[in-house]
């Protein structure tokens, strides 16, 4: 049973609008959030977090939203940049002490950003 | 700064060969870990050493062992390759799995098994 789902498996956007990646969850011990960019013969680089306390966190051109009712998180870049074009991976861990440990990862969401 | 180095970055076995990817980080973390990906898939845990000294199975641990041979080197050892074991690994690490610090990724490893 797939725990982190990412449902749409690309995106394409015009450079300078909004890009919107989606992620559901089902496990409600979930407690921290993460979204990661990964290139073509690269590893995955972080990107941006959220703790489950918090239904905000803004880095930049980067915001995530958490709406832990829904199990649902998303991730908005604005304004898109066709550097930002990557496959994303959401990923969750639920852990007593919480942090990072043991993450779960989504299918990931290809965004091409278009000039 | 290098940050999480994996060896070899490619590697083709024939079923049944044996084979250790090696893994080293140079930020002093303290947890590691080893990822598999699979095309369509997200990156799915193998194993993990949460400090040196120790380690534990993830999602699919099977057919694989690891040696945290000291703090900064993770290794992966197929003991007997599969075709099933074709794929792209992932070393990670990370400064405590107890915080919140995010998980630092190597270039990966792409192994193929005919």
């Amino acid at each position: 049973d797939q725990q982190v789902k990412q449902n749409s498996p690309s995106l394409s956007v015009q450079e300078g609008r909004i890009s919107i990646l989606n992620c559901d969850y089902t496990n409600s011990m979930f407690d921290y959030f993460l979204w990661y960019k990964k290139y073509p013969a690269e590893g995955p680089t972080f990107l941006i977090s959220i703790s489950s306390i918090k239904d905000k966190n803004e880095d930049g051109r980067f915001t995530v939203f958490l709406n832990k009712s829904a199990k649902h998180l998303s991730l908005h870049i604005v304004p898109s940049q066709p550097g930002d074009s990557a496959v994303y991976f959401c990923a969750a861990s639920a852990s007593p002490q919480g942090g990072s440990e043991k993450l779960v990862f989504g299918k990931g969401t290809k965004l091409t950003v278009n000039p | 700064n290098a940050g999480v180095t994996q060896t070899p970055k490619f590697q083709v076995l024939k079923t049944g060969q044996s084979m250790t990817l090696q893994c080293a980080q140079d930020m002093n973390h303290n947890s590691m870990y080893w990822y598999r990906q699979d095309p369509g898939m997200g990156l799915r845990l193998i194993y993990y050493s949460a400090s040196e000294g120790t380690t534990d199975k993830g999602e699919v641990p099977n057919g694989y062992n690891v040696s945290r041979l000291n703090k900064r080197e993770f290794s992966l050892r197929l003991e007997s390759a599969a075709p099933s074991q074709t794929s792209v690994y992932f070393c990670a690490s990370t400064e405590d799995g107890q915080g919140w610090g995010p998980q630092h990724f190597g270039d990966g490893t792409r192994l193929s098994i005919l």
